[in-house]
């Protein structure tokens, strides 16, 4: 019954590294999200996205790009890590214009060392 | 304004409790309000969500208490258990039109204790 899926739960990645964080839904979803979650600032933004191709900046997209060619498919990019963006990163889902009723994946746990 | 202020950050309550978790917007165009449960090792999933037309709303032992004049909006837990202990994020979003994503509160980390 798995409805949003990140490739990886677990990476570890040197500084400077180029890094891509995949995630896959299976819900038919127009919206796409990717959010980082850090102790005691919550769940942030990074970008998201309302149609394949398309992407908008969140709150925090510094350091980050992302790619949406295909629908059910919406990559989070990491040009050259740094040990600042080490963090929890979860992928969502939801339905154009569903007013938040949002499908998060399991989560990507990112080390940069 | 887009930011959603949550407390407390941690809450422990005994079994039978009821813990309340307490959130206050600016946006006065939000328009979905949902809370998020979140257990350790998994994403955050959509609990319980209110829209401002209602002052309450409930979900078996969860209860949304809505406020709009002064643009707050609470999560009370009925009859708590162990197995309710986990993070609970509230949200705020505008609605149908587009926008940038839900912006969350940055979570209460809720224990239940035996």
């Amino acid at each position: 019954d798995v409805k949003v899926t990140q490739s990886s739960r677990y990476l570890v990645k040197r500084t400077g590294e180029k890094v891509f964080l995949e995630c896959v839904q299976d819900m038919d979803h127009e919206n796409m999200f990717w959010y980082r979650q850090d102790p005691g600032l919550g769940l942030r933004l990074i970008y998201f996205s309302y149609d394949v191709k398309m992407k908008e900046k969140g709150d925090i997209p510094e350091g980050y790009s992302v790619s949406r060619e295909k629908k059910e498919r919406f990559s989070l990019i990491l040009e050259s890590a740094s040990t600042n963006q080490t963090s929890m990163y979860l992928c969502a889902s939801s339905i154009l214009w569903t007013g938040g009723g949002y499908t998060f994946g399991s989560g990507t746990r990112l080390t940069v060392v | 304004q887009q930011q959603v202020k949550q407390s407390p950050q941690s809450l422990i309550v005994q079994k039978g409790g009821i813990p309340i978790i307490n959130c206050a917007y600016e946006n006065t165009a939000f328009d979905y309000f949902p809370w998020y449960q979140q257990f350790p090792g998994k994403g955050p999933a959509l609990l319980i969500a209110i829209r401002p037309d209602v002052s309450e709303k409930k979900e078996g032992r969860f209860t949304i208490s809505f406020n709009k004049s002064a643009k707050q909006f609470s999560l009370h837990i009925m009859d708590s258990q162990p197995g309710d202990s986990a993070t609970y994020f509230c949200a705020a979003c505008v609605s149908g039109g587009g926008a940038d994503g839900l912006t969350f509160g940055k979570g209460t980390h809720l224990i239940i204790q035996p």
